[in-house]
């Protein structure tokens, strides 16, 4: 049972804020939710993390509602270079990666 | 800079060799490392865990005696394919902690 759910793919548009929402029903009270972005054939980058409620950080923000079975990755005005796959994950220390979204971004 | 340098970037070598891979942590220890494959347009998948000073960690239907994996110190872990064959070539990465990636190595076996 994958632990995260996530689409597939996203199209955007220069300039656009993207929002990308990750499903995970059956979070643990430990568990934290990280974002990574990743290039082709490059390593992934690590984004944000959080547990519950909102952070942000230089590059996004990261929305947790309160019964944490959801979570969303907001990446406020977009451009080319952010195109690439963001993956969530759900877990305290468990460093399994679910499927990703494939974010494409149009001039 | 690379706070996880992983090496070689790429490598070639011919069906039966062996090929190792070098994931070192710079200006950290790591005590945990972890290793994933990654296919064309598909996801990262966990390999195998690395504890220093002692026995990886592997998933579920990934051999270990194909796949060696020595943590030696707290600032290296290294993989090694033994006999590799055309079907081990694929994209491989190691993470310290959760926050830090290796560049990623390319395999190709020919």
């Amino acid at each position: 049972l994958a632990k995260t759910t996530q689409p597939i793919s996203m199209d955007s548009y220069e300039g656009q804020e993207v929002n990308i929402t990750c499903s995970h029903n059956n979070i643990a009270t430990n568990d934290y939710i990280t974002w990574y972005q990743q290039f082709p054939s490059q390593g992934p980058r690590f984004i944000i993390q959080g547990y519950k409620t909102k952070v942000t950080n230089e590059v996004a923000s990261l929305f947790i509602p309160a019964d944490r079975k959801s979570s969303t990755l907001s990446l406020p005005r977009v451009s080319l270079s952010d195109t690439a796959v963001y993956y969530c994950l759900v877990g305290d220390g468990d460093m399994r990666f679910g499927a990703g979204t494939r974010l494409t971004v149009k001039p | 800079g690379a706070v996880v340098s992983q090496h070689p970037s790429w490598v070639i070598c011919k069906s039966g060799t062996s090929v190792k891979i070098e994931c070192r942590s710079l200006d950290f220890q790591a005590t945990t490392m972890f290793w994933y494959r990654q296919f064309p347009k598909q996801s990262l998948m966990l390999m195998a865990t690395s504890n220093e000073g002692s026995k990886a960690t592997y998933e579920q239907g990934v051999e270990k005696d194909k796949f060696l994996i020595n943590h030696a110190s707290l600032t290296l872990s290294t993989l090694t394919v033994t006999s590799a064959h055309p079907e081990d070539s694929s994209f491989y990465i190691c993470s310290a902690t959760e926050a830090f990636f290796g560049q990623g190595t390319r395999l190709t076996v020919v």
